[in-house]
């Protein structure tokens, strides 16, 4: 059974910090490896990693994935109250394009 | 505008009644997928589509049925038999190839049993 954990749960910071989301994951027949984020209702697609060591960057967030530790980072960097929301992994297989999901970890950035 | 379109947005049930979901998407995407969010949790896979009139089960199917007739559309039924409905239920989309597939989120319905 695949599946995908991410750490931690929850995280307050201020705004101008930096932020480390991580995502570690077991699955059979890997794909690809996505994050979205999740304010109060539809996930918005940030990353799609399919190669172990490329950063995808936008803006302020990068991503990177280890397809050896098979896990991956998010991270924001000068923080701001917009990034608040709860940011999601996901991890596409090769068989149906089914994509299994971690928990979540919601981020809260404070003035 | 291309997307994806749920309705309604909220829903409220009373206990032992069926209640349809539905999903509608203009993307011209071959794969449709229905998942449940429990509050403080990550997305759950009820069902999915790759192709018209085939769908597959996902991890939580009992109590729940699909239908796809249409490569835009694919409904969710909440029957009686789902013990607790209660939940945020988003439907998405996507292509499907071998370089990895995003996919594509519904603003999501929240089904409320009273």
């Amino acid at each position: 059974e695949d599946k995908v954990v991410q750490s931690p749960l929850s995280l307050v910071v201020h705004e101008g910090d930096t932020v480390t989301l991580n995502c570690s994951y077991e699955v059979t027949n890997f794909r690809s490896l996505l994050w979205y984020k999740q304010e109060k209702k539809a996930p918005t697609f940030l990353f799609m990693l399919t190669s172990s060591g490329i950063e995808k960057k936008s803006g302020r967030l990068s991503s990177i994935l280890d397809k050896k530790e098979l896990f991956s980072i998010l991270n924001i960097t000068a923080t701001q109250t917009g990034d608040s929301a709860v940011y999601l992994c996901a991890v596409e297989n090769n068989a149906g394009n089914m994509l299994t999901f971690g928990g979540g970890t919601r981020l809260m950035v404070k003035p | 505008d291309g997307g994806i379109t749920q309705s309604p947005k909220y829903l409220f049930r009373k206990e032992g009644q069926n209640v349809t979901l539905s999903c509608e998407q203009n993307l011209n995407h071959d794969a449709m997928y229905w998942y449940r969010q429990d509050p403080g949790q990550g997305l759950r896979l009820i069902y999915y589509s790759q192709i018209v009139n085939d769908f597959q089960k996902g991890d939580i199917a009992e109590g729940y049925s699909v239908s796809r007739e249409k490569k835009e559309s694919f409904p969710l039924t909440v029957t009686s038999a789902q013990k607790n409905p209660t939940a945020f239920y988003l439907c998405a989309s996507s292509g499907i190839g071998t370089g990895g597939n995003e996919q594509f989120f519904g603003p999501g319905t929240r089904l409320t049993v009273l």
